[in-house]
């Protein structure tokens, strides 16, 4: 299985730009494509969709959102943070069976 | 508005089965996509578990082994999993998705429902 590595948490400060990273086990390039989303999940809450294929943006995202990365090396950049984005963040690769999710990054407020 | 909607028993015995019907609502499921059940377990890791297709083809995770069915009822547009031989570790907090084939991400999510393994 593909695994995801995500850093477990972090805080940042109202205003400020703050990325996030998620490493795969294995390439997930192909056919020019990076087969990793990521999605927000607040509290009580059911994920949400933010980025897809590493770098689009899903429907009503804030342009505040955004992804970059490629090969085994994401990151989901969120500037400027505020304080609605408080949530942990997934990434997800659809590149290989079965469907894995990294363990989650959890964003909170200084 | 495309809405999906877990029900089923929050508490299920230890060595029993976990059924879950996922109702969807705003889009037929015979249409097109894929219905997947995806899981969060406690510790916050969460496990794709399967998905049965628009034409009703299944795929699951390799780690449920025969444990796993997932099957639909057209007539009601609803999609189900059932889980055997349940343990304490299959407590988690149950999710239906949809995703699209061949981009495997997941635009449209039910609110989840907790099932709690326990005696």
């Amino acid at each position: 299985d593909i695994v995801l590595t995500q850093s477990p948490a972090l805080a940042v400060s109202l205003g400020q730009k703050t990325t996030m990273s998620c490493k795969t086990s294995q390439n997930v390039d192909n056919f020019g494509k990076s087969y990793i989303h990521w999605y927000q999940q607040k509290p009580g809450e059911q994920p949400k969709l933010l980025i897809y294929f590493a770098s689009n943006l899903a429907s009503q995202v804030p342009a505040r959102f955004s992804g970059s990365g490629s090969e085994r090396d994401f990151t989901l950049t969120i500037n400027p943070v505020e304080a609605d984005d408080v949530a942990t963040y997934y990434c997800q690769q659809g590149w290989e069976f079965p469907l894995t999710f990294g363990s989650g990054t959890k964003l909170e407020i200084k | 508005e495309i809405q999906l909607q877990e029900s089923g028993p929050g508490l299920v015995k230890p060595s029993q089965s976990l059924s879950l019907t996922c109702s969807v609502t705003g889009y037929t499921i015979t249409s097109g996509y894929d219905w997947s059940w995806i899981r969060k377990f406690p510790g916050n890791e969460m496990e794709w578990m399967g998905y049965i297709t628009y034409s009703g083809s299944t795929l699951y995770n390799p780690s449920l082994k025969s444990r796993i069915s997932i099957t639909r009822d057209t007539s009601k547009n609803h999609f189900f999993l059932q889980l055997t031989s349940v343990t304490t570790e299959d407590t988690a907090t149950y999710y239906c998705a949809r995703n699209d084939y061949g981009t495997y991400f997941f635009d449209y999510w039910g609110q989840g429902v907790m099932v709690t393994v326990s005696s």
